[in-house]
C-alpha cells in the first residue's frame, strides 16, 4: 500500500531565506509526483508535476526533483516572500487513478 | 481555460436534508474526481468517474451518491448526512483517466452538517 510523509510538518523561516521541502513514498511505481499549495480554507494550487520518467521540473522561483529510486521528491524555493506562506502537499498518482496525498508541510514565511 | 468550477461555496445541511455539490470542467477532460478534505488533514479521494463511468468508489457510505450527468459536470448528492461529514469537497478533473495527466482542483465546498 502506497504511503505518502513529508517533513518537516511546519516550518517556519525568515524573508529571503531558500528552503527545502521533503516529500517520501514507499512504493516507486507512480505514474506522477504533483505538488501544491493551499492557503488556509481553500482549494489547492498545482505547483508542478514532475512524470515518472522526469527527474527535475522548474518553475521561477521552484524548482521540484523526484528519484523514483528511493522514493522521494524535493521542493526547492528560493529567496522565499511572505506571500508563499502556506500549506504545501506532495501527491503521488498510482495506476488506477489512485491519487495519494501527504500530510502536507506548513510553511510561515516572515517579513 | 484551466478552470474547474464548483458551486456552491459553503453549504450549511442538516441531518435530514438533502442537497447536492456541482462541480464543472470545460477542458474537455474525461476523468473527474471527488475528494474529502477535513481540518489539517490531506484530501482523501472519494471517487473517480472516466468516461461518465464510475470507476472507483473508496468504501464511501451510500449516504454520498455521485452523478455524471455529461462529460463536464460532476454532482455528489448528499442525504441523512452526520456532523462528522463536515469537511471541504473538493472536485478535480484530468484529461483521461488511468494516465499519468496532471489533475486541476475546483475551490471546494465547505460543507457543514449541523
Amino acid at each position: 500500500k502506497q504511503e505518502v510523509t513529508q517533513i518537516p510538518a511546519a516550518l517556519s523561516v525568515p524573508e529571503g531565506e531558500n528552503l527545502v521541502l521533503n516529500c517520501s513514498f514507499t512504493d516507486s511505481a507512480i505514474y506522477n509526483l504533483q505538488w501544491f499549495r493551499q492557503d488556509p480554507g481553500k482549494g489547492l494550487t498545482s505547483l508542478l508535476l514532475i512524470q515518472s520518467s522526469q527527474r527535475e521540473q522548474t518553475s521561477g522561483r521552484l524548482n521540484a526533483s523526484l528519484d523514483k529510486s528511493s522514493g522521494r521528491s524535493t521542493l526547492y524555493i528560493a529567496a522565499s516572500q511572505p506571500g508563499d506562506s502556506a500549506t504545501y502537499l506532495c501527491a503521488v498518482k498510482t495506476s488506477y487513478d489512485k491519487v495519494i496525498f501527504g500530510p502536507g508541510t506548513s510553511l510561515s514565511v516572515i517579513p | 481555460d484551466t478552470e474547474v468550477t464548483q458551486t456552491p461555496k459553503h453549504l450549511v445541511m442538516g441531518m435530514t436534508n438533502k442537497k447536492s455539490l456541482k462541480c464543472e470542467q470545460h477542458m474537455g477532460h474525461r476523468a473527474m474526481y471527488w475528494y474529502k478534505q477535513k481540518a489539517k488533514k490531506p484530501p482523501e479521494l472519494m471517487f473517480v468517474y472516466s468516461y461518465e463511468k464510475l470507476s472507483i468508489n473508496e468504501s464511501v457510505p451510500s449516504r454520498f451518491s455521485p452523478e455524471c450527468p455529461n462529460s463536464s459536470l460532476l454532482n455528489l448528492h448528499l442525504h441523512a448526512l452526520q456532523p462528522e461529514d463536515s469537511a471541504l469537497y473538493l472536485c478535480a478533473s484530468s484529461q483521461e483517466g488511468g494516465t499519468p495527466y496532471e489533475q486541476y482542483f475546483g475551490p471546494g465546498t465547505r460543507l457543514t452538517v449541523t
